[in-house]
C-alpha cells in the first residue's frame, strides 16, 4: 500500500502570515500530486496540481515538488480566516491509477 | 457543466433496508470513483470505473454494489449495511488517467449516510 504522510496539525497561523503545509510520499514513480481543501462537512475541492519538480504558483498558493526527496508542499501567502480548513495531499498511484490521500492537515488562521 | 451531482444529500436507513446513492456528471469524463470518508479521516477509495467497466474494487464488502449504467451515471447500491458504514460517500470523476498519471478528480458534494 502506497503511503502519503501529512502532519495532522492543527497548524495555527495569524491572519496575513504564510502557512506552510508539507507532505511526503512513498511511491518513487508517482508523477502527479494534488492539494485539496476540505471544509468541515463538505467535499474536497482542488487547490493545486503539480507534476514537475519546482514551484507552481496560483494566486496566493504555491505548490512545491521535490521528487528526489519525495516531498510536496503547499504555501499559502497572506492567510485569511476563510483559509481555515483541512488540506489534503493526494498522490496518483501509478499502479492503480487512482488517488491516494494523506490524512490531512488542519489549518487554523487566527484573525 | 463542470459539476458532479450526487443524490440524495442525506440518507438514513435501517440495517435491513435497500437503498441507492446516485452520481451524475456531464463533463465527458470516462473515469468515475466512489470514495468513503469517515469523520476526521481522509477519503478512502472504494471503486473505480473506467469506460463503464469496473477497474478497481478495493476489497469492499458485497453489501456495497456499484453500477455504471452509462458514461454519465454511477450508482452505489446499499443492502444490509452496518452502523459502522455510516460515513460521507463521495463520488468523483476524471478523464481516464494516462500513463503519466496527469489527472484531476472533480468531487461531488457527497451523500451523508447514517445506518441505524
Amino acid at each position: 500500500q502506497k503511503e502519503v504522510e501529512q502532519n495532522s496539525g492543527p497548524l495555527s497561523v495569524p491572519e496575513g502570515a504564510i502557512a506552510s503545509l508539507n507532505c511526503t510520499y512513498s511511491d518513487r514513480v508517482s508523477q502527479s500530486f494534488f492539494w485539496y481543501r476540505q471544509y468541515s462537512g463538505k467535499s474536497p475541492e482542488l487547490i493545486m496540481s503539480i507534476y514537475s519538480n519546482g514551484d507552481k504558483e496560483d494566486g496566493r498558493f504555491t505548490a512545491q515538488l521535490n521528487k528526489a526527496s519525495q516531498y510536496v508542499s503547499l504555501l499559502i501567502r497572506d492567510s485569511q480566516p476563510s483559509d481555515s480548513a483541512t488540506y489534503l495531499c493526494a498522490v496518483m498511484d501509478t499502479g492503480r491509477r487512482a488517488l491516494t490521500f494523506g490524512s490531512g492537515t488542519r489549518l487554523q488562521v487566527q484573525p | 457543466d463542470t459539476e458532479v451531482t450526487q443524490t440524495p444529500k442525506h440518507l438514513v436507513m435501517g440495517m435491513t433496508n435497500k437503498k441507492s446513492l446516485k452520481c451524475e456528471q456531464h463533463m465527458g469524463h470516462r473515469a468515475m470513483y466512489w470514495y468513503k470518508q469517515k469523520a476526521k479521516k481522509p477519503p478512502e477509495l472504494m471503486f473505480v470505473y473506467s469506460y463503464e467497466k469496473l477497474s478497481i474494487n478495493e476489497s469492499v464488502p458485497s453489501r456495497f454494489s456499484p453500477e455504471c449504467p452509462n458514461s454519465s451515471l454511477l450508482n452505489l447500491h446499499l443492502h444490509a449495511l452496518q452502523p459502522e458504514d455510516s460515513a460521507l460517500y463521495l463520488c468523483a470523476s476524471s478523464q481516464v488517467p494516462d500513463n503519466s498519471g496527469a489527472n484531476v478528480l472533480t468531487f461531488g458534494a457527497g451523500s451523508r449516510l447514517t445506518v441505524l
